[in-house]
């Protein structure tokens, strides 16, 4: 059974620039969830996809956008970094979502300049 | 908003020592998780607690969650250097949606 993996483990981009990061779920789990960690904080919840569709978001500004694929693998669009961008991003697969374990990837750093 | 609020936020001790981790809120969880992390890596998920009242064991690790929902507590007993790490604890809201809230976290350093 493989595991969430993300990529890529590190980034730098520039203020301004947009990026986006991939995640691959744990087999057998149609839910992914992505979080924001950022430098000494507990994660923060971003949003879930279910089946293809955003199912809840969390309080980031529409600059944070995603996707979730037919093969349930993930994306994390950001728009227009800023610097408070910069964080570790955690993705998280379950079997729905309502599924109390969530499983993690190991996380992208991104660093914005 | 929930809130999650977790203490102590550092803790550093001997090993063999025992330690409580405690994660309180106002707002009632449907289930608590507790999450272990190492630097450079994703959370692991340790325990999951969902009815009031229930104790949770893991060797040496022990889970419990409150009679109301609304708080928790991790206790190690005879601490080692393998359990240092990042300690997090995460609910679930009022209603089982998987969106997780999570606490600011506990650093643990146990020394040798």
């Amino acid at each position: 059974e493989t595991g969430v993996t993300q990529s890529p483990t590190h980034l730098i981009k520039t203020r301004g620039q947009q990026v986006t990061l991939r995640c691959s779920s744990q087999s057998g789990h149609n839910t992914v969830s992505w979080y924001q960690q950022a430098l000494g904080q507990g994660p923060q919840f971003i949003f879930q996809y279910y089946r293809e569709e955003e199912n809840g978001r969390g309080n980031f500004p529409p600059r944070f956008s995603g996707l979730q694929f037919p093969n349930y693998s993930s994306e994390l669009n950001v728009n227009a970094l800023e610097l408070d961008d910069s964080a570790l991003y955690l993705c998280a697969s379950s079997f729905s979502p309502g599924t109390y374990e969530q499983y993690f990837g190991p996380g992208t750093r991104l660093t914005v300049t | 908003t929930q809130l999650l609020e977790q203490s102590p936020q550092f803790l550093s001790i001997q090993e063999g020592e025992n330690l409580t981790v405690y994660c309180n809120s106002s707002s009632v969880f449907s289930s608590l998780q507790w999450y272990r992390q190492e630097p450079g890596e994703g959370p692991v998920l340790l325990v999951t607690v969902v009815t009031g009242g229930e104790v949770k064991k893991l060797k040496r690790l022990t889970f419990q969650f409150g009679d109301a929902r609304k708080d928790s507590s991790l206790h190690i007993t005879a601490a080692q250097p393998g359990d240092t790490g990042l300690y997090l604890c995460a609910g679930d809201g009022a209603s089982n949606t998987g969106k997780l809230i999570f606490g600011q976290g506990t650093t643990l350093q146990v020394k040798p």
